[in-house]
């Protein structure tokens, strides 16, 4: 079993549809939780950040982690065509340093 | 303030060639690391820095070596190719746990 699952889709919504992705993780350990976004052929770049469970808000974009499921999960609203990309979920631990594990990402596309 | 950089962008090699895979980072990171991506696989570490002269084994480390040359440069050498070191290699750097910075990557092939 990998540490991180993530549904690999592709994952095809209309323009201005609620988008939501999700990551389960079997590390009770981990502590800090991320999301990437990653257009073709590029590098992934970071979306939100959270410390230990809770929900945070940036802009479309929600962030929600429920240590006690060991699930994670991206919202976004109004979703746009520019949001095309393939979203990683990534995750690490205190003990790990600063070692991180990543989700195999979820392609996402937005038709206008 | 270029961020993460990566040299070459694209390289072709047969096998048994070796190279090495430039990365510098101008954020004055203290941890840096070096990742593949395959397919399917997600991001697979295969070896990092977490400061400026000591590097650890990741989760791949079979088939490549590294140096941590400077705060600002972390090269990834591939001794001898085999074809199944083909894929898309990215340097990223770091200060908070977490927090990476990823370069633009690298697509090796190897024939």
């Amino acid at each position: 079993q990998k540490e991180v699952e993530q549904d690999p889709g592709p994952l095809s919504v209309p323009e201005g549809a609620i988008v939501s992705l999700n990551c389960t993780y079997s590390n009770s350990a981990f502590q800090y939780f991320m999301w990437y976004r990653q257009y073709s052929r590029k590098g992934p770049e970071l979306l939100m950040y959270t410390y230990s469970s809770g929900n945070k808000e940036d802009g479309r974009f929600t962030a929600q982690v429920d240590k006690s499921s060991k699930y994670i999960s991206l919202f976004i609203r109004d979703s746009q065509p520019s949001d095309s990309a393939t979203y990683l979920c990534a995750m690490g631990g205190d003990t790990g340093g600063f070692k991180t594990i990543f989700g195999a990402g979820t392609r996402l596309f937005v038709k206008a | 303030n270029a961020g993460v950089t990566q040299t070459p962008k694209f390289q072709v090699l047969k096998t048994g060639q070796s190279m090495t895979l430039q990365c510098a980072q101008d954020m004055n990171h203290n941890s840096m690391y070096w990742y593949r991506q395959d397919p399917g696989m997600g991001l697979r570490l295969i070896y990092y820095s977490a400061s400026e002269g000591t590097t650890d084994k990741g989760e791949v480390p079979n088939g490549y070596n590294v140096s941590r040359l400077n705060k600002r440069e972390f090269s990834l050498r591939l001794e001898s190719a085999a074809p199944s070191q083909t894929s898309v290699y990215f340097c990223a750097s770091s200060e908070v746990a977490g927090t990476q910075y990823f370069g633009p990557g690298t697509r090796l092939t190897v024939l």
